[in-house]
């Protein structure tokens, strides 16, 4: 596609429930990112995927936040068990080519998660 | 540890007047990558301009500028002629050296830019 879509742009859910948020990346783009944006914390880094290599979870804030690429294109971000602290925007972003200093992030409009 | 410092949380300008975003960083690094990004109400987040390290030159994209002063670690971005569709919020954004986790953007807290009319 034109650009990194993600969906679904909004969600509300109650405490308690599991959340699976979608992220389309650009074409052909190798590396996936997930970032959290919320009030209190700003943008937080989440989860980083390159092609086939096992994704950096530093930044998962729990064992609650699992996150999985399918095909290196397609991923999904997985809550368990929200909680209203998990309410934020969650950002996805690709680019090209990690390994390069000019590493540009194209990012996709979030999803909003409401807990309720 | 990299940090990004935007001291100004809301700035307005009149339209078709410049206007300067202030961005300070820290980092032990010497090779990084500055960023800045646009995000409107609608939620995306538009890249705007980024800078090397080691550029010799401040980057420039159009009616952005970046005013890159190394030795005082700040990369303020620079928008000429502001139009209405500029009202957003602008973060400012570093990336480490190229390498093995060091890839993710470290973020301002961004400022939140008005233009009236």
């Amino acid at each position: 596609g034109a650009g990194v879509s993600q969906s679904p742009s909004n969600k509300v859910t109650e405490k308690g429930k599991d959340v699976e948020l979608r992220c389309d990346p650009i074409s052909g783009h190798t590396a996936l990112y997930w970032y959290r944006q919320s009030l209190g914390q700003g943008l937080e880094f989440l989860i980083y995927f390159q092609g086939n290599s096992a994704p950096d979870k530093s930044g998962l804030p729990s064992d609650r936040f699992s996150a999985e690429r399918t095909g290196g294109s397609v991923s999904t971000l997985t809550i368990q068990r929200t909680q209203q602290e998990d309410s934020a925007v969650y950002l996805c972003a690709s680019s090209l080519d990690f390994g390069r200093a000019k590493n540009i992030q194209y990012f996709g409009a979030g999803t909003r998660l409401s807990v309720l | 540890a990299q940090k990004i410092t935007q001291t100004q949380p809301g700035m307005f300008v009149q339209e078709k007047e410049a206007v300067t975003l202030d961005c300070t960083y820290d980092t032990s690094d010497p090779s990084y990558g500055l960023f800045w990004y646009k995000q409107p109400s609608s939620g995306e987040m538009i890249f705007l301009i980024y800078q090397g390290s080691y550029d010799q030159q401040n980057a420039t994209e159009g009616r952005y500028s970046l005013n890159f002063q190394k030795a005082r670690k700040s990369a303020n971005l620079v928008i000429s002629a502001s139009q209405l569709g500029d009202s957003a919020m602008y973060f400012c954004a570093m990336r480490g050296p190229s390498g093995a986790g060091s890839y993710q953007l470290t973020f301002g807290k961004g400022t939140k830019l008005s233009v009236i009319p």
